[in-house]
């Protein structure tokens, strides 16, 4: 049972604005950034945004945002190398753990 | 630019123990929070141990608390993983990653990471 949700998937076609979300409580969202991942199948995760900020390299169609104990991923243009799994994380100071969440599917 | 590079992975028997490595480069070592973050085969991310530059201690999952030991070696940019008592629950690929900061709030860079698997 993790700590934060997410939605199992969404999908969308090329150039479609897509949102993901990641929920989670006062301990962990509700005090702290949220770091946003994605992994296509067989490789490592990479790093796409860092509370509402770009990694250098990680297209400007990327955007983070956050309200109350929600977390959210913006792709407006989705295109096709955007499809993988995402993960949001961040610390939870209950736990005194990083938290992940379960991650959702993205399909273009 | 920033990379970590992971080493030591492989197949053990239960009860074994494993060293894992992280030799990192780009960037000033001693100056960030540096995580371990595994695998399972078919599953999701599942951070492991963060070690912190302005904390003495080391945080751990439950799952792997007692048995797994996280250590720096500043001189060498390396970062160590030490697990004993392996089972077959830590079968997974462990990655290296370093934080944003320190705080372990964020994950900023990540390796490639290495395969453990602990089978009989």
């Amino acid at each position: 049972q993790s700590a934060l949700t997410q939605e199992a998937s969404v999908s969308g076609t090329v150039g479609q604005r897509v949102t993901l979300s990641c929920s989670g409580n006062n301990n962990n969202i509700g005090s702290y950034d949220v770091g946003w991942y994605q992994q296509t199948p067989h490789g490592a995760p990479k790093t796409v945004m860092l509370g509402n900020s770009l990694p250098s390299g990680i297209p400007a169609r990327f955007s983070g945002s956050k309200s109350g104990t929600t977390a959210s991923l913006t792709i407006s243009g989705l295109q096709p190398e955007d499809e993988g799994e995402y993960y949001c994380s961040t610390w939870d100071s209950n736990l005194r753990a990083h938290v992940f969440g379960p991650g959702t599917q993205v399909s273009v | 630019q920033v990379q970590l590079a992971e080493s030591g992975g492989g197949v053990v028997q239960p009860g074994g123990s494993l060293r894992l490595a992280c030799v990192t480069s780009g960037f000033n070592f001693r100056s960030f929070g540096m995580h371990w973050v595994r695998q399972a085969p078919g599953k999701g991310l599942q951070w492991v141990a963060l070690s912190r530059i302005d904390d003495p201690n080391v945080y751990y999952a439950d799952s792997v608390k007692g048995r797994f030991t996280v250590s720096r070696d500043n001189s060498k940019n390396t970062l160590y993983l030490q697990m004993n008592n392996l089972t077959p629950d830590d079968t997974a690929v462990y990655f290296c990653a370093r934080d944003r900061w320190s705080l372990g709030v964020q994950i900023a860079s990540w390796g490639q990471g290495v395969p453990v698997v602990v089978s009989s």
